[in-house]
């Protein structure tokens, strides 16, 4: 069974450009999510989307991050303009359902690095 | 989300037993309790998770105290693989969020 993809894997941008992630989830799972990690913490959700609709987004700046699930499989995570508190690891997970017990599969992250 | 916690680091040595013990005194009747581990470089991955049974899989075993305000989950033959950070974790019986606390560094020594 293919994991969760993403790309690309590395990124470096100056402050105030654009930037964009990709993320497949694995196969036949409705939920998927965003999380960032900041180095030395754990991730901290962003955004979960349920099928291509939004069911959590308290944690995401809106003023500068934007997410969207095309047609409930992938999704695009974007940042504009970039901050350098912005540098972090960011990683997508999926899940077959939306339960308290549905395991979730993370893929390996995009670094971010903001100069 | 009900708040868990674990101390920072922890030791072991390759092939011996590791116990890694998170504390949930605010867990609520309905709460499962999760744990996933971060290897370096990498997402982290989901391990084990139970209600009030203790539970078994091929990666560890869960312990969960008869109150449910603990619980501690067991390596029972540490490698050097198992090196993570292992976080234990109450996600909202309406929902799957993962509050992720800092975790426990688990260091295996050979």
């Amino acid at each position: 069974e293919a994991g969760v993809a993403q790309s690309p894997r590395y990124k470096i941008i100056e402050k105030r450009q654009s930037v964009a992630f990709w993320c497949n989830p694995i196969s036949g799972h409705a939920t998927l999510y965003w999380y960032q990690q900041i180095l030395g913490q754990g991730p901290k959700l962003l955004i979960q989307f349920q099928n291509n609709g939004v069911v959590d987004d308290s944690q995401l700046p809106k003023d500068r991050f934007s997410a969207e699930r095309l047609k409930g499989v992938d999704s695009t995570l974007k940042i504009q303009p970039a901050k350098l508190e912005d540098s972090a690891v960011y990683l997508c997970a999926s899940s077959f359902s939306w339960g308290g017990t549905d395991e979730q599969f993370f893929g390996p992250g995009t670094r971010l690095t903001v100069l | 989300d009900a708040k868990t916690t674990q101390p920072n680091s922890m030791e072991s040595n390759e092939e011996e037993p590791v116990h890694l013990p998170c504390n949930h005194s605010t867990i609520s009747g309905t709460d499962y309790i999760h744990w996933y581990r971060q290897l370096p470089s990498q997402g982290p991955e989901y391990v084990i998770h139970g209600l009030t049974s203790n539970v078994n899989n091929r990666m560890a075993s869960l312990a969960i105290a008869e109150d449910r305000k603990s619980s501690t989950l067991i390596l029972h033959r540490a490698t050097l693989r198992d090196a993570a950070v292992y976080y234990c974790i109450l996600p909202p019986s309406s929902g799957s969020r993962l509050t992720f606390g800092e975790g426990t560094q688990l260091t295996v020594n050979p």
